[in-house]
């Protein structure tokens, strides 16, 4: 069974730097297919794409927060890190990270987010 | 702004079928999937790939694609499929994901 559990702050202050960690079991990031991507939601608004990192290491992040994001990965340890840096009160979220296969249909490589966290609330206030 | 373009809101009388649509130019190319959410809770994935189902998603859920739209469908809506529908892909240029804006699906 899998399962994914965020972990981090509550509430940071403007400018400063968010960690997240997501700590997950019943899968090895090491394994071909495999990712954890990390996914955000304002109070009231829609699903975001944040960012995805691959068994092989290969890592993608969404290009409007590119600078900003990190993704890394100890697979040891069974964890993936998120580091947001300079937050701001719009960055106030509900955020997730998810389990996500890459799959092959006759050529046309597709991603899908098949296991979720419950995700970690983290609001930006001074 | 989104590259994949949901409508805000449908609704659906119990027992009937409903179609959730999502526009995008990616979507000639890529297969979406389908995540419902409801609300304080994660979303739950209910479609992906060509046209499958999760383990304990109920087959009453289907999805499709032509050209530039995926489809969720519905058929035989019930209470419990009131909720927040999203389908997510790959952008245009591939290399990246992206969700689009999500629809509240109300059953009457």
């Amino acid at each position: 069974q899998i399962t994914l559990k965020e972990s981090g702050p509550t509430l940071v202050k403007p400018t400063q730097t968010l960690t997240l960690t997501c700590t997950f079991s019943g899968f090895s990031l090491s394994s071909s297919g495999v990712g954890v991507g990390w996914i955000r939601q304002p109070p009231g608004k829609a699903l975001e794409w944040l960012a995805l990192i691959y068994w092989d290491d290969d890592k993608r992040y969404r290009p409007s927060l590119k600078s900003r994001l990190t993704i890394t990965k100890d697979t040891s340890k069974n964890q993936v890190v998120l580091t947001m840096t300079n937050m701001d009160p719009v960055d106030t979220a509900t955020y997730h990270c998810a389990h996500v296969r890459l799959e092959d249909y006759e050529g046309n490589y597709y991603y899908y987010m098949d296991v979720w966290g419950k995700g970690t609330t983290v609001t930006v206030s001074s | 702004s989104s590259e994949l373009t949901q409508d805000p809101a449908v609704s659906v009388a119990l027992g009937q079928t409903v179609r959730i649509t999502c526009q995008g130019d990616s979507l000639r190319s890529y297969f979406a999937s389908w995540y419902q959410q409801k609300p304080g809770q994660a979303p739950v994935l209910v479609i992906y790939g060509k046209n499958n189902r999760p383990s304990g998603i109920p087959d009453r859920f289907s999805g499709s694609s032509s050209g530039n739209t995926a489809s969720l469908t519905i058929t035989g809506a019930q209470a419990e499929d009131e909720a927040d529908y999203y389908c997510n892909s790959r952008d245009s240029s591939g290399n990246h994901l992206v969700f689009g804006g999500g629809t509240k699906l109300t059953v009457l």
